[in-house]
Formats: structure tokens, sequence, C-alpha cells
């Protein structure tokens, strides 16, 4: 079935410092591809998606791209903010388009 | 303002005594899913339901019951709650699962 591998957390960056999360993928057919942010005592909220190749999506300064030849979906943001101090989810659909499967998580903390 | 809703956010119970989370949207949505999460392994579906009195089991649908009886109720029944239900609970919906889903605030769940 359908899988989402996303890097390891926690990252620790200074403000204005680049930021890359990875996230590859296994699938059959062509899945929808999201980021979902889930700030501290909150739920997830969708920050980005993409719904075929090289779809690009973009939100709040933060981009990603769905390249079908590597499967993957990296998060980037050229210059993080304290603000953005949460945990970062990369997903797609599943095989039935029933569910999303989720990545364990990234947790991003920024310092000023 | 278009959200999902749950009740209630934080619950502590004891093991057996059966328990109701309530889930409730309001944007008209067919599709409804509940997950839970867990630390280091993301979010898992439990339950999902494509439409009124249509209801299907996720990836982790033991010790769990859920009814559609309306569409902007989807509650989660824990008939007898044991120890390893203890998670965090979110409720989502979406006008389509491939689509963006929309989550709940979540529900903190321990069972001793």
């Amino acid at each position: 079935g359908n899988s989402v591998t996303q890097m390891e957390g926690p990252v620790t960056l200074s403000e204005e410092a680049f930021l890359t999360i990875n996230c590859t993928y296994t699938a059959t057919g062509y899945p929808s591809l999201f980021w979902y942010v889930q700030y501290p005592g909150e739920g997830l909220q969708l920050l980005l998606k993409a719904t075929k190749a090289d779809d690009k999506g973009s939100n709040k300064g933060f981009e990603a791209t769905y390249r079908k030849e590597t499967t993957s979906f990296h998060l980037e943001k050229g210059s993080v903010q304290v603000s953005d101090s949460a945990v970062y989810f990369c997903a797609l659909t599943n095989q039935a388009g029933t569910a999303l499967i989720f990545g364990k998580g990234t947790t991003l903390s920024v310092s000023s | 303002e278009a959200q999902v809703t749950q009740n209630p956010r934080y619950l502590i119970t004891v093991t057996g005594k059966k328990l109701t989370v309530t889930c409730s949207q309001n944007m008209n949505h067919e599709y409804m899913s509940w997950y839970r999460q867990d630390p280091g392994l993301g979010l898992r579906q439990i339950y999902y339901s494509m439409n009124v009195e249509v209801t299907d089991k996720g990836d982790v649908p033991e010790g769990y019951k859920v009814s559609r009886k309306e569409k902007r109720n989807f509650p989660l029944i824990l008939e007898s709650p044991s120890p390893n239900q203890t998670s965090l609970y979110f409720c989502a919906s979406s006008s389509n699962p491939g689509y963006e889903q929309f989550f709940g605030p979540g529900t903190r769940l321990t069972v001793l």
C-alpha cells in the first residue's frame, strides 16, 4: 500500500535560517500529497498540497514540489520565524482514496 | 465559521467504563474520519464514513465503534476502554477524502 517517510526530528534552527524537511513516498497511482502543520495544543491544519506531478504547493512562505521521478515532496522555507515552531506532517491519500496516510511528523523549533 | 468540533477536549477515565467522544462539522461534508495520534507513530485512521449510514474500518479499528446517523455528526464510542487506548484523537471531515481534510482540535484521552 501507499506509505510516506519523512525525516526524523527534532529540527532546531535560528530565526531566518533555511528550512528543508524531507518527505518521500511510495504509492500506486497518482495520490495527492499534503503537508499539514500542528501548532502546540491544536489540531492539524493544511499547510499546502499538490495533486499531480510537478505541481508546486505554496503557503505562508513554505513550498513543496510534487516530484514523481524521485517520489519526493520536500518542504522548504527560505527564512523561518519563531512562529513556525510546530510539528510538520507529510501525508498522501491511500490507495483506496479513503484516508490520509501520515508520516511520523517532524518537530521544528526556531529560536530568536 | 467553518469548523470541526470535538467534545470533550480532555478525558480521564478508568478501564471498562464506556465513553463517547462527539464530533460535529458544519461544512456539509460527506466524508468524516477518526484518527489517533501516538508518539513516534504519527496519525492512524480508526474508522471513516463516506456518507450517512456508511461506515468502514480504518487501520486500527479494534476496540472502537462509530455511527453516522446524521451528516454532521460522527461519534466515536469506546465500549470498554483499555489503557492502550490512551491517545490523542482527531476527527476530520472533507467533501472528498482525496481533498483537504479539516481537523478538529483533538481529544486527549487517558485510560487508567
